[in-house]
């Protein structure tokens, strides 16, 4: 089946500093991925969605200078948290439409920022 | 606009018993319905899926769901749960149109004990 690597799955960063995570479509290629967050015991947000080739969309309320997001190839999108903060700690997961129509998603990265 | 509604934030049942986790949905256009699971730090794994056909649908470890197009739910079932199914739940409705995110319920936490 469809499988999307997500690395890392733990960071723990200083505040002040970035944060970069990879999200990629090992078997399949991936025009679209979508970024979630996920604070504890809550459910998943949609910040943004990224294409292949092309400017992410992000979701209101999303700072897009704070989560940057490039999608250089089919198979990579890669979400970096600038200049991190203690708010920022969060879960982040990433998703991409599978060959079954379906929606693939990332094991997810738990982000703590110190 | 769509949205899902999971109507129980916490079930807890006792091992061996049925459960029946609750969803409803609202779009204005033909939406596909998704059942994922969450354990604790983990991304999400499909249970399963409708996008057409049979209104029954079975996942994997032994649930399944039924599409109520007049009444717009969702419901997931399984006869007799285990230990095992303790997690959290998450019904999600994404519209039929390629590149769009899915959207995703508050979840249900499903406690099974013995």
């Amino acid at each position: 089946g469809a499988v999307v690597s997500q690395h890392p799955s733990r960071v723990i960063c200083k505040s002040g500093t970035s944060v970069k995570i990879e999200c990629r479509s090992l078997d399949f290629q991936a025009t679209t991925m979508f970024w979630y967050r996920q604070f504890p015991k809550q459910s998943l947000m949609l910040m943004a969605t990224s294409n292949e080739g092309s400017k992410a969309t992000y979701e209101q309320g999303v700072e897009k200078d704070k989560f940057l997001i490039n999608h250089a190839s089919l198979t990579l999108s890669t979400l970096t948290v600038t200049s991190a903060h203690p708010e920022d700690s969060s879960f982040y997961i990433c998703s991409a439409h599978d060959r079954g129509g379906g929606y693939t998603f990332g094991s997810g990265t738990r982000l703590t920022v110190v | 606009a769509q949205s899902v509604t999971q109507l129980d934030s916490q079930v807890p049942v006792f091992e061996e018993a049925p459960v029946e986790l609750r969803c409803n949905y609202s779009s204005s256009v033909s939406v596909y319905l998704f059942w994922y699971v969450q354990y604790p730090n983990q991304g999400l794994q499909l249970l399963l899926k409708y996008l057409s056909g049979s209104t029954l649908v079975k996942g994997i470890n032994g649930f399944e769901a039924e599409f109520n197009k007049s009444q717009t739910s969702f419901h997931l079932r399984k006869p007799s749960v285990h230990i095992s199914d303790t997690a959290e739940y998450f019904c999600a409705v994404g519209p039929r149109q390629a590149g769009t995110a899915l959207i995703f319920g508050k979840g249900t936490t499903l406690s099974v004990s013995s």
